[in-house]
């Protein structure tokens, strides 16, 4: 039982180049999200997904895109990396609706020099 | 902003009962109270969410008081791997369109 599965879990990149981060989750879920989070500070919303073929943006959307062609998977784009986008990625999942929880990933750790 | 106050850390003997406040003073009548942690930089973990009335599973024991303006994560038996940062959430959906709004959380350390 995998859960939210994160691809990769680390990666350095140079300023300027491009990359993208894979969430796959395996619980049919229709909501999935991607958030970052950065020393001590709590989880930040980047772009959501409220079912295939959908996306929204969150709080901090600027410098992200992100695609769900199919409904188990949900990928973050960066276009031109910059060292403000170094920090952890987390994706998470949920059924939506109330009284329902999300599940997250184990998180990707971005360094961007 | 967070809708909820947490205090920044708190220590508790291991077997002991750890108890973490959360006042959420501005909740609504539809929002629930989600409780989650984080290990040392992993995922998020969902732990236990109520609406109105105290709830129990394995892992804690909720305890939200009757004008709903603050509740209680309760770890009965604290052991040094529930060592984390606990965060309290108020949201209509544990799932929603809107995700969930993170605050700092509370840094429980168990001591040995």
């Amino acid at each position: 039982n995998a859960g939210v599965t994160q691809t990769p879990k680390f990666r350095v990149l140079k300023t300027g180049q491009s990359m993208t981060l894979l969430c796959a989750q395996d619980m049919n879920h229709e909501y999935m999200y991607w958030y970052r989070q950065d020393p001590g500070m709590g989880l930040r919303l980047i772009h959501y997904s409220v079912g295939e073929g959908t996306t929204a943006k969150g709080e901090v959307p600027d410098g992200y895109n992100v695609s769900r062609l199919k409904k188990q998977n949900f990928l973050l784009g960066l276009e031109s990396a910059a060292p403000s986008q170094t920090s952890v990625y987390f994706c998470a999942s949920s059924k939506g609706g109330p009284n329902t929880e999300a599940f997250f990933g184990q998180g990707t750790r971005l360094t961007v020099v | 902003d967070a809708k909820t106050t947490q205090p920044t850390s708190m220590d508790c003997a291991e077997g002991r009962a750890a108890n973490l406040p959360c006042n959420h003073s501005t909740i609504s009548g539809n929002e629930y109270v989600y409780w989650y942690r984080q290990i040392h930089s992993q995922g998020p973990q969902y732990i236990i969410h109520g609406l109105k009335n105290n709830e129990t599973n394995e892992m804690a024991s909720l305890i939200i008081t009757e004008d709903r303006k603050s509740s209680t994560l309760i770890l009965p038996h604290a052991t040094l791997r529930d060592t984390a940062v606990y965060y309290c959430i108020v949201e209509y959906s544990g799932g929603g369109a809107d995700g969930l709004t993170f605050g700092k959380g509370t840094h429980l350390i168990i001591q040995p």
